[in-house]
């Protein structure tokens, strides 16, 4: 089955640190870039991070840009996303999301579920 | 505030058209393909449109997607309950690097 499935969430003190996986199945991973979109409780997408499949592109939101890192195990056939100096308004919902294997659109053509970041003391 | 606008709500009958605005610039919307997300209460996004047109495979062609100049417009013909949740769109920025999102449109069926 095509899936992308998130886990390591929970919640932290602010200040602290999480990371996130994103483990994924049923397609060849190596050929697709992976991001992280989140949304904070009752709020719109917003766009974290982005890698390629040979993690040669890395991009990030200003946001997280120096705090957040994202990597890729090709072999094990996961993303992360290494979050550092949490703050209170990155408690949201943490998705990974694929790019879509077409030239000329970074559209996200599957999802997971989310994991659910709160920052809280 | 997002880099892409949108209106905050829109609204219709069953069987009605409406229309959702994404307006942008030269760096994201003017320079590049625009991409259309519906989120349904409770879900995950889902992509309705890709490169301002393209309907992926089991969306229905009461959607559709168009592009002018620094915007955008979706289209959803012969509205339905089911159509009910949150719409967004998405490009990518050349200034800033990265992927935008506009701050999401709240479809309501009367």
């Amino acid at each position: 089955e095509v899936q992308l499935v998130e886990s390591g969430g929970g919640v932290v003190k602010p200040g602290g640190s999480l990371r996130l996986s994103c483990a994924v199945s049923g397609f060849n991973f190596n050929d697709f870039s992976i991001n992280w979109v989140r949304q904070a409780p009752g709020k719109g997408l917003e766009w974290v991070s982005s890698i390629s499949g040979s993690s040669t592109y890395i991009f990030y939101a200003d946001s997280v840009k120096g705090r957040f890192t994202i990597s890729r195990d090709n072999a094990k056939q996961s993303v992360y996303l290494q979050m550092h100096s949490l703050r209170g308004d990155d408690t949201a919902l943490y998705y990974c999301a694929r790019t879509i294997s077409v030239p000329g659109t970074d559209a996200f053509d599957l999802w997971g579920q989310g994991t659910m970041v709160t920052v809280s003391s | 505030q997002s880099v892409l606008t949108q209106p905050p709500s829109a609204s219709g009958t069953p069987g009605q058209r409406v229309t959702i605005s994404c307006s942008g610039s030269s760096s994201n919307i003017g320079s590049r393909t625009v991409d259309w997300y519906q989120q349904l209460p409770g879900t995950a996004p889902k992509y309705l449109i890709y490169s301002n047109n393209q309907r992926p495979s089991g969306v229905p062609d009461r959607f559709s997607g168009s592009k002018s100049g620094t915007s955008a417009s979706l289209a959803i013909s012969g509205l339905q309950s089911e159509d009910e949740g949150d719409y967004y769109c998405a490009t990518w920025d050349d200034s800033l690097k990265g992927v935008v999102f506009g701050g999401g449109t709240k479809l309501t069926v009367l």
